[in-house]
């Protein structure tokens, strides 16, 4: 198995525009989570799915984050407009099945500068 | 979930035990103790997890005191590739999401 795949792993894009960060879970993983990484903050959980419901979503910041997932294989980070503040590593980690007593496999995350 | 307190740093010796402690001792009696590990520039890796009992796998031991109370991930013969930020998680039986904390920076030196 390939792993948790995210793309891209680098953005760098400008203040006010419209960031979409791509997440494939390992297959057969019915859990997906979405986190974010700063100095500041260290490991924040965004949100999080299960059966590709969100389950909850009280760690995304604020309106201009939005999470979907239309399918099994595939979920979207997206913020718009972005801002500075939300340069980060955004990592997505996929479980079989929540998390108690199993293991959650992280992507390689994707490095996000917003200028 | 209960709270845990981990050193924020350590070194280690290559080819040495590295010996992480955290502390739980909050912790009630249907929560596991995770460990997961993050070597820089990558996503977080799981290294062991267990309940009571003390476990064992192939990357490290976690012995877990009567007590419940503080734990110790074992390193057996850390490398150079061991160098990374090591959590420690506790999670109630349950749980639907992982939280981590600030972790403890391993360093193993040559």
């Amino acid at each position: 198995d390939a792993g948790v795949i995210q793309s891209p792993r680098h953005e760098v894009t400008e203040m006010g525009q419209e960031v979409t960060l791509r997440c494939k879970p390992i297959s057969g993983h019915n859990s997906l989570f979405w986190y974010r990484q700063t100095m500041m903050r260290g490991l924040e959980l965004l949100i999080y799915f299960n059966n590709n419901v969100p389950i909850d979503d009280s760690g995304m910041p604020e309106d201009r984050f939005s999470a979907k997932m239309p399918n099994a294989s595939f979920s979207t980070l997206k913020i718009q407009p972005s801002e500075p503040r939300d340069s980060a590593v955004y990592f997505c980690a996929s479980s079989r099945q929540g998390v108690q007593g199993e293991k959650l496999f992280f992507g390689s995350g994707t490095q996000l500068s917003v200028l | 979930d209960a709270k845990t307190t981990q050193p924020t740093s350590m070194d280690c010796a290559e080819g040495r035990a590295a010996n992480l402690p955290c502390n739980h001792s909050t912790i009630s009696g249907n929560e596991y103790v995770y460990w997961y590990r993050q070597i820089h520039s990558q996503g977080p890796q799981y290294i062991i997890h267990g309940l009571k009992n003390n476990e064992t796998n192939e990357m490290a031991s976690l012995i877990i005191t009567e007590d419940r109370k503080s734990s110790t991930l074992i390193l057996p013969h850390a490398t150079l590739r061991d160098t990374a930020v090591y959590y420690c998680i506790v999670v109630i039986q349950g749980a639907q999401k992982l939280v981590f904390g600030q972790g403890t920076r391993l360093t193993i030196n040559p």
